[in-house]
């Protein structure tokens, strides 16, 4: 079982639609989690931090569960653009109160938002 | 504002070559990571770098090395090459590590070494 698993779609979704992204992990002790974009052939780029207490950026909301060590990506209205894949990334901890920064990558879920 | 730098962008090699790959991390940043993304595949973690000195290990295999330099810029050193090691290499820098206590759990990553093994 793979440490943070996500659905791979694709998600096909028309433009304006809102659409959510869900990711498990299985380590308790992951100290923080992240959600990455990687657009095709691309380099991973950093789209949000999640925060416990759930944070929003713009159409973005980000979610996260620590009892039931659950995350969530929510995208409203979505874009032509916002097509990529979106990968769920955990940070696990040291076990001294920092992290590690040896990111854990989920397999990535598929986005494709049809015009 | 400069960004992770990678090269080549692109490689081509034959099984049992060698291969180097470089990276150049965003100026201040002290940290250097390599991660391995095989086609398909989530990006693994290879190896990190913090301050010259090797500070975690992942996945990478006996037969690839790397080291960082005085300027903060790493290469990573792949032997005996393999069809297997076909993948788009990453290279992500941070400022800072849990070791200094300044980790801001953020990597900024390159465009990636695409390293194709015939």
């Amino acid at each position: 079982r793979k440490e943070v698993e996500q659905d791979p779609g694709p998600f096909n979704v028309p433009e304006g639609a809102t659409v959510a992204f869900n990711c498990t992990y299985s380590n308790s002790a992951s100290q923080s989690f992240f959600w990455y974009r990687q657009d095709c052939r691309k380099e991973p780029k950093l789209l949000m931090s999640v925060y416990s207490s759930g944070n929003e950026d713009g159409r973005f909301t980000a979610q996260l569960n620590r009892a039931s060590q659950y995350i969530s990506l929510l995208i409203r209205d979505s874009k032509l653009s916002d097509s990529a894949t979106y990968l769920c990334v955990v940070n696990p901890s040291t076990g001294y109160g920092g992290a590690t920064n040896k990111l854990i990558f989920g397999t990535g879920t598929l986005l494709a938002v049809q015009p | 504002a400069a960004g992770v730098i990678q090269s080549p962008r692109h490689l081509i090699k034959e099984k049992r070559e060698t291969a180097t790959l470089k990276c150049y991390p965003i100026p201040r940043h002290d940290t250097v990571y390599w991660y391995q993304q095989g086609p398909g595949q989530d990006p693994q973690f290879l190896i990190s770098f913090y301050e010259k000195m090797q500070s975690d290990k992942g996945s990478i295999p006996d037969r690839f090395s790397a080291q960082q330099f005085s300027d903060y810029h790493s290469e990573l050193n792949m032997s005996s090459l393999e069809l297997g090691d076909s993948a788009l290499y990453f290279c992500a820098s941070s400022l800072g590590t849990a070791r200094t206590g300044r980790e801001t759990g953020e990597l900024f990553f390159g465009e990636g070494s695409r390293l194709t093994v015939l």
